[in-house]
């Protein structure tokens, strides 16, 4: 069974900070995705990371795909209350399943 | 685009009941459907993948008699919550793949509490 072990689970952090999320398993994974969530709505998707060593920027988001792509970590620079959710790192098991493996998910809390 | 929306946003329902949640892809005709349940602040655990026109593939511990799926079309799946109890109280979300992409969108959620 392919885990996907997310850390920290909580964060609490004052505007402007930076921090680091972490996605971290022992399969590799075809693909892997990073969701944010809001309390009573459904993930919505941020980045899809494919090829090993990847790196994305999206505006104070910068993510990256580990070479051997079994891991993943989420950078957010200067955090904005805006930035408070969930975050959920979710691999493409590399059986062409199409199902997603969801990390434990990392809540996030930005104190203005 | 590659919208999903579910029926009904919430529910509440008496023991014993059964109840029927939705999920459409909107803008896009969605080969594999996917149903998860979350507890509170916990992650998403999947239960079951559906593909059209045929039976769902249910996770391991996942009662497939409680929670049946119907996947009639290529826009739509629904997931009916079979003599819900307590326990079954939770957020149920579905997702959609379009072709043989990884990416996978989801539906709002919906909120089920048994009473």
């Amino acid at each position: 069974t392919q885990l996907l072990e997310q850390s920290p689970q909580f964060l609490s952090i004052q505007e402007g900070e930076n921090l680091t999320v972490y996605c971290n398993s022992s399969s590799v994974f075809s693909s892997l995705q990073w969701y944010r969530q809001e309390p009573g709505e459904g993930p919505v998707l941020l980045v899809t990371v494919v090829t090993g060593g990847e790196v994305k920027k999206l505006k104070r988001l910068t993510f990256q795909f580990g070479d051997a792509r079994k891991d993943s970590s989420l950078h957010i620079t200067a955090a904005q209350p805006g930035d408070t959710g969930l975050y959920l790192c979710a691999g493409a098991p590399s059986d062409s399943s199409y199902k997603l493996i969801f990390g434990s998910g990392t809540r996030l809390l930005v104190r203005p | 685009g590659a919208v999903v929306s579910q029926h009904p946003s919430w529910v509440i329902c008496k023991s014993g009941t059964s109840v029927k949640i939705e999920c459409r892809s909107l803008d896009f005709q969605a080969t594999t459907m996917f149903w998860y349940r979350q507890f509170p602040k916990q992650s998403l655990m999947l239960m079951a993948t559906s593909n059209e026109g045929s039976k769902a593939t249910y996770e391991q511990g996942v009662e497939k008699d409680k929670f049946l799926i119907n996947h009639a079309s290529l826009t739509l799946s629904t997931l009916t919550v079979t003599s819900a109890h307590p326990e079954d109280s939770s957020f149920y979300i579905c997702s959609a793949i379009w072709g043989r992409g990884d990416t996978q969108y989801f539906g709002p959620g919906t909120r089920l509490t048994v009473l």
